[in-house]
C-alpha cells in the first residue's frame, strides 16, 4: 500500500492566494520526489528532496523536507492558472517510486 | 530524443482478450516500470525491471506479465483482460542514479475493458 499520505485531497484556490499542499509518512523516508500532472497528462517530475531539513525553491513553488525525513511540504505563492492539476509526492528508492494519492488543485479566476 | 514513447494512446477491449501495450525509452535508461493510475488512489506499481532481464513485481502485479529483453523496451501484457483492468497506464524510465532527473513518464494508454 502507500507509504506517503497527502493531505488535502482537493484544493481550490482563489487565483492569486497561497496553498500548501503535505505529504505525510509513518516512516523515515529515504528521499521524495514531487511530480505534477495536468488534467489528462503525464507526471511530469518537479523536483527531489534527499537531506534533512532540505528547502529547494522553484520560482512560485518552495519545496521543504522535513527535519525527521517523515513529511513534506509543497508550498506555491501566487496562484496562477497554470498550477491547475494534481501534484503528487512520492518515495523514490533505488529502483521504484511509491506514489501518494495526490492533491488536486482547481484555480478559481 | 523521444524520451518515452507508449502505444498505443487509447484501447478498448473485450473482457477475456489480451493484448500487449508497448513502451521503449531512447534515453538509456536502466530502470523501467508500469504504473496504473486510478481515482483517487494515486499511481501504483505493476512491474519493474532494473535492467534487460531483469524483472520483478509491483503492488499490483496480478493479471500482467513482463518482458524486458533489450535496455529500450519495456512492454506490459494483460493475459486475459477484465473490467477490473479499466485504468490509465503509464510507462516510466529513470536512469539508475536518478537524482536530480526523476523518473520520465510516457503520455499514458488509457484502457477499458467492457
Amino acid at each position: 500500500g502507500q507509504q506517503v499520505m497527502q493531505i488535502p485531497q482537493y484544493q481550490h484556490v482563489q487565483e492569486g492566494e497561497d496553498f500548501t499542499t503535505y505529504c505525510n509518512s509513518s516512516t523515515t523516508l529515504s528521499n521524495i520526489q514531487w511530480y505534477k500532472q495536468r488534467p489528462g497528462g503525464h507526471p511530469v517530475f518537479l523536483i527531489q528532496l534527499v537531506k534533512s531539513g532540505e528547502v529547494k525553491k522553484q520560482k512560485r513553488l518552495t519545496f521543504q523536507f522535513g527535519e525527521a525525513k517523515k513529511n513534506s511540504s509543497l508550498h506555491i505563492t501566487a496562484t496562477q492558472t497554470t498550477d491547475v492539476g494534481t501534484y503528487f509526492c512520492a518515495e523514490g528508492n533505488d529502483y521504484k517510486l511509491s506514489f501518494g494519492a495526490g492533491t488536486t488543485v482547481t484555480v478559481r479566476a | 530524443n523521444a524520451g518515452v514513447t507508449q502505444t498505443p494512446k487509447f484501447q478498448v477491449l473485450k473482457t477475456g482478450q489480451s493484448m500487449t501495450l508497448q513502451c521503449a525509452q531512447d534515453m538509456n535508461h536502466e530502470y523501467m516500470s508500469w504504473y496504473r493510475q486510478d481515482p483517487g488512489m494515486g499511481l501504483r506499481l505493476i512491474h519493474y525491471s532494473v535492467g534487460a532481464g531483469i524483472t520483478d513485481q509491483g503492488e499490483v502485479p496480478n493479471g500482467y506479465n513482463v518482458s524486458r529483453s533489450t535496455t529500450e523496451d519495456f512492454p506490459l501484457r494483460l493475459l486475459s483482460a477484465a473490467p477490473s483492468q479499466t485504468s490509465v497506464y503509464f510507462c516510466a524510465s529513470s536512469f539508475r542514479t536518478h537524482t536530480p532527473y526523476g523518473y520520465t513518464f510516457g503520455s499514458g494508454t488509457r484502457l477499458t475493458v467492457v
